[in-house]
């Protein structure tokens, strides 16, 4: 069964360093999301993306933040200067045809700003 | 602003004991409401939504807008069910996002 694949697995960052976070949805897939989870906290909505823009962004997604899906797999999120409180669980999900169709979620990539 | 609520953090059942999970939700339009469910060590997934009304692994959930409640419940637990559950709305001004509830940690005692 196709899955959502995200990398790095773990990711360690000096706090100002700039990351990107990848992802790989499953292929036919049109709709793409970010949430992220901050450890002890509930799982908090990021950025939509469809018909390469982005649909819906949330309060956190804020000019720090960008989404790019540079070629026909990969859907990034990049953090341009890292700040300490980035510090979290990053999951990639996508859906078929927004939310009415299920969101696949990928393993997370865990993200330590020192 | 939409808010999702789960008034348990952590539940602790037995074996063979029927489970409710809670779920509050505060909602104007009508609602496309999920339940996800993460076990330990793999990723979150769909345990179930409203909208189909099936039953996914002995879970089923009633939408009571009456009461804007979308609680979970299986009959008898099994251990395989502890796990993380997190009842998820859709965004209330759009449906391109999900917001999660804080989750309930469901412990089945064996």
């Amino acid at each position: 069964e196709p899955e959502v694949t995200q990398t790095p697995s773990h990711q360690v960052t000096q706090m100002g360093q700039e990351v990107i976070l990848r992802c790989v949805p499953i292929s036919n897939h049109l709709y793409f999301y970010w949430y992220r989870q901050i450890l002890g906290q509930k799982v908090e909505f990021l950025v939509s993306f469809y018909n390469n823009e982005i649909s819906e962004k949330s309060e956190i997604f804020d000019d720090q933040f960008s989404v790019e899906r540079p070629d026909g797999s990969n859907f990034t999120l990049k953090i341009r200067s890292t700040k300490l409180e980035d510090s979290a669980m990053y999951f990639c999900a996508s859906s078929e045809g927004g939310l009415k169709d299920t969101q696949y979620f990928g393993p997370g990539t865990r993200l330590t700003v020192l | 602003a939409q808010r999702v609520t789960q008034p348990e953090k952590l539940l602790s059942v037995f074996k063979g004991a029927p489970v409710e999970l809670k779920c509050n939700y505060s909602y104007s339009g009508s609602p496309e409401l999920f339940w996800y469910v993460q076990y330990s060590r793999q990723r979150l997934q769909l345990l179930l939504r409203h909208i189909s009304r099936e039953s996914i692994k002995g879970f089923t959930a009633d939408l009571n807008k009456g009461e804007t409640s979308f609680h979970l419940k299986k009959p008898f637990a099994q251990e395989e069910d502890s796990a993380m559950y997190y009842c998820a709305p859709p965004g209330e001004t759009s449906y391109d996002k999900v917001i999660f509830g804080p989750g309930t940690s469901l412990s089945v005692i064996p």
